[in-house]
């Protein structure tokens, strides 16, 4: 079993949808989660981290951490074509510099 | 300048070639990283730098040799490539070794033929 497990996509929706984007993990010493968004061609960028278990909100953006579960998500309310991208999400222990990434969710956003 | 700056973009490289990937960054930080992006396979960390120092080796195999001059500047010297080795190879800089954010350059696309 792959420490995070991420479906790679693709995800299509229509502009205007909520979308779900998840991460499934193993390993319960995990309490920082990240997730990045990689347009084609560029290097990922930070999007949002959350801290241990909870909900945190950027805009359209909501990161949510179920740690019960092992399951993290980002929902993206109101979905734009420029939201179009792959995205990665990231976690590691407080006890390691040494985040592990899921293998991304390519997201295409169509007008 | 400002942020993660990659060169060579795309680089094409035969087996026995040798050739180097460059990074630089701007933004004062301290430690630097590379990484390997393959099709559809999480990122993969090679390399962690901290105040120059390397920190991590992630059984990486010697025909990847990095090199940290400085804090702003990173190299991945590369020879006796594989064709399995083509990939996305990404840098990286945080403020700290253990910071939640890393700031990553656009990468260099590797081909080995």
């Amino acid at each position: 079993q792959k420490e995070v497990e991420q479906d790679p996509g693709p995800l299509s929706v229509p502009e205007g949808a909520i979308v779900s984007l998840n991460c499934t993990y193993s390993n319960s010493a995990f309490q920082y989660f990240m997730w990045y968004r990689q347009y084609s061609r560029k290097g990922p960028e930070l999007l949002m981290y959350t801290y241990s278990s909870g909900n945190k909100e950027d805009g359209r953006f909501t990161a949510q951490v179920d740690k019960s579960s092992k399951y993290i998500s980002l929902f993206i309310r109101d979905s734009q074509p420029s939201d179009s991208a792959t995205y990665l999400c990231a976690m590691r222990s407080g006890g390691s510099y040494i985040p592990t990434f899921g293998r991304g969710t390519s997201l295409i956003v169509h007008p | 300048e400002t942020g993660v700056t990659q060169t060579p973009r795309h680089l094409v490289m035969g087996m026995t070639n040798k050739k180097s990937l460059k990074c630089e960054q701007h933004l004062g930080h301290n430690a630097m990283y590379w990484y390997k992006q393959s099709a559809k396979k999480p990122l993969e960390l090679m390399f962690v730098y901290n105040f120059k120092e390397q920190t991590e080796n992630n059984s990486v195999p010697s025909r990847f040799s990095p090199e940290c001059p400085n804090s702003s500047h990173l190299f991945l010297h590369l020879h006796t490539l594989q064709p399995e080795d083509s990939a996305l190879y990404l840098c990286a800089s945080s403020q700290e070794r253990d910071s939640t954010e890393a700031f990553f350059g656009q990468g260099t696309r590797l081909t080995v033929v």
